[in-house]
């Protein structure tokens, strides 16, 4: 039972490039989320999703694209990466009105 | 809209110390609380939760009781231990359903505990 994993561990993107993030869980649950870490700026929800197929906006999502084809799965897409997107990002499952599971993150820096 | 209100470190405290991280929330009804913490380099755990009013959570030495008078759900810890180093964070979840979608966080506060 590996919980929620997230690939890549690290990436460097030149500004104007494109990425996708992959999270994984195997807890079956429902929920899935994206968040990123700043410094002095806690988390911050992207996007997330309450089951598969759907998606929905959090508090920052504008640069940003998610999709969930498979329950399982969330990726979330940087279609033209600005620095301002340098950050460590989160991706987080949850069963329906439960405490959320993070995987180990993304550190993510746009030059 | 529901919120979470943490203390600001950073928290610096000798080995042995007592620790206490407070925490205050808004919100409507009777949300769950939870404390989660963070290693350096890490991803979030999920240290304790609360899922109604008096219930005290607890793990690893650390205890949080949910006080829906004072609408606070504060970290302690009798004997901090340099392991115990990381961001804790605070925050909630609302028990409407439609609400009951995402956790509302406290921005987290920082503990270094030196030998």
């Amino acid at each position: 039972n590996a919980g929620v994993t997230q690939t890549p561990k690290f990436r460097v993107l030149k500004t104007g490039q494109s990425m996708t993030l992959l999270c994984a869980q195997d807890m079956n649950h429902e929920y899935m989320y994206w968040y990123r870490q700043d410094p002095g700026m806690g988390l911050r929800l992207i996007h997330y999703s309450v089951g598969e197929g759907t998606t929905a906006k959090g508090e920052v999502p504008d640069g940003y694209n998610v999709s969930r084809l498979k329950k399982q799965n969330f990726l979330l897409g940087l279609e033209s990466a600005a620095p301002s997107q340098t950050s460590v990002y989160f991706c987080a499952s949850s069963a329906i009105g439960a405490e959320q599971y993070f995987g180990p993150g993304t550190r993510l820096t746009v030059t | 809209g529901d919120s979470v209100t943490q203390m600001e470190g950073p928290v610096t405290l000798s080995e042995e110390a007592f620790l206490t991280i407070n925490c205050t929330y808004t919100a409507t009804g009777y949300p769950s609380l939870f404390w989660y913490v963070q290693y350096p380099g890490e991803g979030l755990q999920l240290l304790l939760k609360a899922t109604k009013a008096d219930d005290k959570g607890s793990n690893k030495g650390f205890e949080a009781t949910y006080r829906k008078e004072t609408t606070s759900f504060h970290l302690e810890k009798g004997s901090v231990q340099v392991s115990d180093s990381a961001v804790y964070f605070c925050a909630l979840l609302a028990r409407n359903a439609g609400n009951n979608r995402k956790l509302i966080w406290g921005l987290g506060t920082s503990l270094a505990v030196n030998p």
